[in-house]
């Protein structure tokens, strides 16, 4: 059984301010793991995932994420953020990439970025 | 470039009325199709996946069902709709990961 959680249920900084968001995971086996966002009211968009190779992995709008398997985590950042970066933020999990993988999300982090 | 539709944008239901939520997916063959439910202010929940037609499986039991009787398009329904359907309801495709609609969101008075 794999599971995802995002310690952070809130999370709020200063336009221009660096943040990191939150995620760990526990599964056993070979692992997907993505970030996802969601705007109010709005679907999710993919920004970044990670199978193998480099634990630091690049997203769009200046997202990176890197990988720890020691720690078992999946943490988000962000060198300077904007206010249209407020968002909820999940992370998510699958044991594979195939169709029909379940994708396990955590409980979302909000950011706000206040101005 | 692949694009995906859900209709409606929004429904207003009675309990225990029926449910028909559509999916579309333009621009690429065969693709997999998901069908996710989000409570308000909640986590998603994966319901049911589809790699071919008329092929769907089953990932979590909510009295819902799915069924795809076209490449491009994924449904949703129920004949009964209770309280605890109400949520945002959110379609995805993949060619490994997933890109997701813009979502329904149902509320059941």
């Amino acid at each position: 059984t794999q599971t995802v959680s995002q310690s952070d249920a809130h999370v709020t900084v200063f336009e221009g301010d660096s943040v990191e968001l939150r995620c760990n995971y526990s599964y056993g086996g070979s692992i997907y793991l993505s970030w996802y966002i969601q705007h109010h009211g709005r679907g999710l968009q993919f920004l970044l995932k990670y199978y193998s190779g480099n634990p630091v992995v690049q997203g769009v709008n200046g997202f990176e994420a890197e990988f720890s398997k020691s720690d078992s985590s999946f943490h988000l950042r962000k060198a300077s953020v904007h206010w249209s970066d407020s968002a909820v933020y999940f992370c998510a999990v699958s044991s594979n990439n195939n169709a029909g993988a379940k994708l396990t999300f955590g409980g979302g982090t909000r950011l706000t970025v206040r101005p | 470039a692949q694009t995906i539709h859900q209709w409606p944008v929004a429904e207003i239901k009675a309990v225990g009325s029926p449910l028909s939520l559509g999916c579309t997916i333009k621009g690429k063959s065969s693709p997999n199709l998901y069908w996710y439910w989000q409570a308000t202010g909640g986590t998603l929940q994966q319901l049911f996946y589809s790699i071919t037609v008329g092929q769907v499986e089953s990932v979590v039991q909510l009295n819902l069902s799915a069924s795809r009787p076209k490449d491009d398009q994924f449904i949703l329904s129920t004949e009964k709709l209770l309280l605890s359907h109400s949520g945002f309801y959110l379609c995805a495709w993949s060619p490994a990961e997933q890109f997701f609609g813009p979502g329904t969101r149902l509320t059941v008075l």
